[in-house]
């Protein structure tokens, strides 16, 4: 019954690795999102696809490569895990892009070590 | 971006109404006034939106200045479940782009 799931809800890995986080939603929404939660709470949206495209990149760094396979999944893949990478990652979703209401998952705490 | 202001925290007693500021100033005439809020260990959850008018929904209502540069979230009749940080954030138009601030941190208690 889970509207927006991701997987794994915790991820502990060491520098340099690389590491994907996986986001699902069942709302059959068009537009998915995903947020950044640094240790200060500040939360920031580093991408958005809708129908599988993408629309909004933020400066982010190319390590970071978010793939949509299908439009009710957005997966996000990281490369060469720094320290500075470790945060919350939220995914979100939304009926379309502009929509009022995004729709958020529970997150996935990155450590990096 | 406009940006917003709101205190850092606040405290009210269970089952009585909560009233959260927001400032926006510098609001221009196509940003929406978006509230959402996060519990403990959550995602962000919306709560409320408009541009002009009050709004009522069934989870707060949303008054909002005759000039718009402040709105008040109102919880009608706050409870435990409501402890959350609170954000007021300024919306501009259909942009997807929602940009958090701090937030107001709520405490609730019994």
């Amino acid at each position: 019954d889970t509207a927006v799931s991701q997987t794994p809800k915790y991820l502990v890995t060491q520098m340099g690795n690389d590491k994907s986080i996986k986001c699902e939603q069942n709302l059959g929404h068009d537009t998915m999102y995903w947020y950044k939660q640094d240790s200060k709470k500040f939360l920031k949206i580093m991408f958005s696809y809708n129908n599988k495209e993408l629309i909004i990149n933020e400066t982010v760094p190319n390590r970071f490569s978010p793939k949509s396979p299908d439009k009710a999944h957005l997966n996000l893949h990281i490369n060469s895990l720094e320290l500075g990478d470790s945060a919350v990652y939220f995914c979100a979703s939304s009926w379309t892009s502009g929509s009022n209401e995004q729709f958020f998952g529970p997150g996935t705490r990155l450590t990096v070590l | 971006d406009a940006k917003t202001t709101q205190p850092n925290s606040m405290e009210s007693n269970e089952e009585e109404p909560v009233h959260l500021p927001c400032n926006h100033s510098t609001i221009s005439g196509t940003d929406y006034i978006h509230w959402y809020r996060q519990l403990p260990s959550q995602g962000p959850e919306y709560v409320i939106h408009g541009l002009t008018s009050n709004v009522n929904n069934r989870m707060a209502s949303l008054a909002i200045a005759e000039d718009r540069k402040s709105s008040t979230l109102i919880l009608h009749r706050a409870t435990l479940r409501d402890a959350a940080v609170y954000y007021c954030i300024l919306r501009f138009n259909r942009d997807d782009k929602i940009i958090f601030g701090k937030g107001t941190r709520l405490h609730i208690l019994p």
